[in-house]
């Protein structure tokens, strides 16, 4: 069975300081892992990865996947009290349900910035 | 529209009702997920759909569970006789392209809070 892992389960940190999420993941056949930012609603789209050692930049937020550790980092640097959500990484098994196109969630990073 | 529109936003039932949950998916997006969320956990994908074609559902936890998308487009998941662990999100999603070998992202409605008293 598919499975991601992700810590720190939640994290306080002060406006401007740096955090990084982590995300570790065991599928049979890997295609892309993938972040979304939830806060009350809908979670949006921040980065799809495919290919290892690769970063993927947005502003403030970066990502880059290790295949071989089989894990992912999501990067929020000078953080502002805007960012403060759940950060859910989820990964596409070839294999797996959703017509090979469903994601495998992991429970997600309750990231609270304090001013 | 823009985005993935979900419809209601919230859902309170007594325990023993139907409920019917909408999702109108964003504009010419092929495939077409729901989930379900409960507290403080991640998504867990329920079912998906191709056009109108409903290709998987093998995250459907039970056979009081039922979705489909007639034409393609908007689609409806139906949940019988509800019961107290029926209650979390469930959210619809959408992307793009329905091959099974896709590197466009899903996009994600609002969700339907369903509580079950």
């Amino acid at each position: 069975e598919d499975k991601v892992v992700q810590s720190p389960l939640s994290l306080v940190v002060h406006e401007g300081d740096t955090v990084t999420l982590n995300c570790s993941y065991e599928v049979t056949n890997f295609r892309s892992l993938l972040w979304y930012k939830q806060e009350k609603k809908a979670p949006t789209f921040l980065f799809m990865l495919t290919s290892s050692g690769i970063e993927k930049k947005s502003g403030r937020l970066s990502s880059i996947l290790d295949k071989k550790e089989l894990s992912s980092i999501l990067n929020i640097t000078a953080t502002q009290t805007g960012d403060s959500a759940i950060y859910l990484c989820a990964v596409v098994d070839l294999y797996s349900g959703g017509g090979a196109d469903g994601l495998t969630f992991g429970k997600g990073t309750h990231l609270i910035i304090q001013p | 529209g823009a985005g993935v529109s979900q419809s209601p936003r919230y859902k309170v039932a007594k325990r023993g009702q139907d409920v019917a949950l909408r999702c109108d998916p964003i504009s010419g997006h092929v495939s077409l997920f729901w989930y379900q969320q409960a507290l403080g956990q991640g998504p867990e994908f329920l079912t998906y759909f191709q056009n109108e074609a409903q290709l998987d559902k093998s995250g459907l936890p039970s056979d009081r569970f039922f979705a489909e998308r007639p034409e393609g487009s908007v689609s409806t998941l139906k949940i019988q006789r509800t019961q107290q662990e029926d209650s979390a999100v469930y959210l619809c999603a959408s992307s793009r392209d329905g091959t099974g070998n896709s590197n466009q992202p899903q996009h994600f409605g609002d969700g339907t809070r369903l509580s079950i008293l």
